[in-house]
């Protein structure tokens, strides 16, 4: 059974940057297919991107365009979501979510990881 | 806005049954699987339908999940109180090459 385990939560001035990290256990990171997920308090969920397997590269929303990268070490099974440029209205509870990497697009996300807290304040 | 419609809220009592509508277009849930999810306070997303119709493991039958056209509909019936939870709706867009994710349902369970 797989499970995701990410770090801990975060402060973080505007401008700077955080790296979450998410640890998989039950499988390796090359038989799924990693894409990460965020809530703002109290808003619903927005998908920041994942990894395509045809392609076998990372897609990435448009609106996150140039600020995420997403990143795995196999080494350690972990998966890495990095934002840059951080401003206030990235403050949110970052969640990984794995899928099948048989299909080109996601049918599903399960299971979550518990979720990172980043807060972005001065 | 969201690119998937939900109700904002829905409500029922105990025992009872309720749905939550989905609606999109032909570019998400018109040409791609619809899941389900359940957030539970404080908690993360769980999934509780996926391919539109399929349950999880563990997933108890009084969930099930429909699509009709660029629609899709979770149940759930025998309402309990531990049922209260937002629910979101999910799906591949096609045209905007993203997922999509519903605006999210409240249900209360008076």
């Amino acid at each position: 059974q797989v499970q995701l385990v990410q770090s801990g939560a975060e402060v973080k001035k505007p401008g700077a940057s955080v790296k979450v990290s998410c640890k998989v256990s039950g499988y390796t990171l090359t038989e799924i297919s990693m894409h990460w997920v965020r809530q703002a308090p109290g808003k619903g969920l927005e998908w920041m991107g994942g990894f395509d397997p045809e392609d076998v590269k990372t897609i990435y929303a448009q609106s996150f365009q140039g600020r995420v990268t997403m990143t795995e070490d196999t080494s350690t099974d972990t998966a890495y979501m990095e934002l840059s440029s951080l401003r206030s209205e990235d403050t949110a509870l970052y969640y990984c979510a794995i899928t099948s990497p048989f299909y080109r697009v996601p049918r599903w996300f399960d299971p979550w990881g518990q979720g990172t807290l980043v807060t972005v304040s001065s | 806005q969201s690119v998937l419609t939900q109700p904002p809220s829905v409500s029922a009592a105990p025992g009872q049954k309720v749905t939550i509508s989905c609606s999109g277009s032909t570019s998400n849930i018109g040409n791609n699987y619809v899941s389900w999810y359940q957030q539970l306070p404080g908690t993360a997303p769980k999934l509780l339908i996926y391919e539109n119709n399929k349950r999880p493991s563990g997933i108890p039958d009084r969930f099930s999940g429909s699509k009709s056209g660029t629609s899709a509909t979770l149940g759930i019936t025998g309402l309990q109180t531990g049922d209260e939870a937002d629910y979101y709706c999910g799906t591949w867009d096609s045209s905007l090459s993203v997922w999509v994710f519903g605006g999210g349902t409240k249900l209360t369970v008076l």
